[in-house]
């Protein structure tokens, strides 16, 4: 069984500050990790995903992830943070058989001017 | 198109009622999930539909029954809700379900009450 853990429920950060959003996750199997993002009273969107290939991955909105298999983390970075960037961030695996997706509890960022 | 919708935006509905959430989406996705989602919590997953059968079902009440009446729509009927039913309704959709690399799509959301 797979499971997905985020170190911090919340993150305040000032504004033009670099974040870091923690996820470590266990599984027996290959995984393919992803980063969403929900805004207030919106669904999730995809901020970047790892399924194969060179660890560290670019996604929208300035962000970018790099997968640590030894360590089992897919931590999410961001170097200057804005405003718009406050919401919640969800951590999330699925299997290579690609039934589920099983997610983070999330994090709330937030960013302060 | 990339887009998920979802309609309506909010319900409210006794515990006596029946009512439908709908989703829709045209981007020839063939496999399309409901969670459900409760304040400050990750989305829980509810059912999944692959190729329009229903492939997963989360052990949920059967006040919840889902509907794939063909590949772009997705329907879920309530009846007899409970309060601890409110939550908001999320929808989502990817290419596929066997490849798991694909990242799903979601909708806005239906946020329901139940009173």
């Amino acid at each position: 069984a797979q499971s997905v853990t985020q170190l911090d429920s919340q993150v305040p950060v000032f504004e033009e500050a670099p974040v870091e959003l923690r996820c470590n996750y266990s599984s027996s199997v290959s995984v393919y990790l992803f980063w969403y993002v929900q805004y207030p009273n919106q669904g999730l969107q995809l901020l970047l995903k790892y399924l194969s290939g060179s660890t560290l991955v670019k996604g929208i909105n300035g962000f970018e992830a790099e997968f640590n298999k030894s360590q089992t983390s897919f931590h999410l970075r961001k170097p200057s943070v804005h405003i718009s960037d406050t919401a919640e961030y969800f951590c999330a695996v699925s299997d290579t058989g690609g039934f589920k997706t099983i997610f983070g509890a999330g994090t709330r960022l937030f960013v302060k001017a | 198109d990339t887009e998920v919708t979802q309609t309506p935006k909010h319900l409210v509905m006794g515990m006596t009622n029946k009512k439908s959430l709908k989703c829709e989406q045209h981007m020839g996705h063939r496999a399309m999930y409901w969670y459900k989602q409760k304040a400050k919590k990750p989305p829980e997953l509810m059912f999944v539909y692959s190729y329009e059968k229903l492939s997963i079902n989360e052990s949920v009440p059967s006040r919840f029954s889902p509907e794939c009446p063909n590949s772009s729509l997705l329907n879920l009927h309530l009846h007899a809700l409970q309060p601890e039913d409110s939550a908001l309704y999320l929808c989502a959709s990817s290419p596929d379900l066997l490849a798991g690399g694909y990242e799903q799509y979601f909708g806005p959301g239906t946020r329901l009450t139940v009173t």
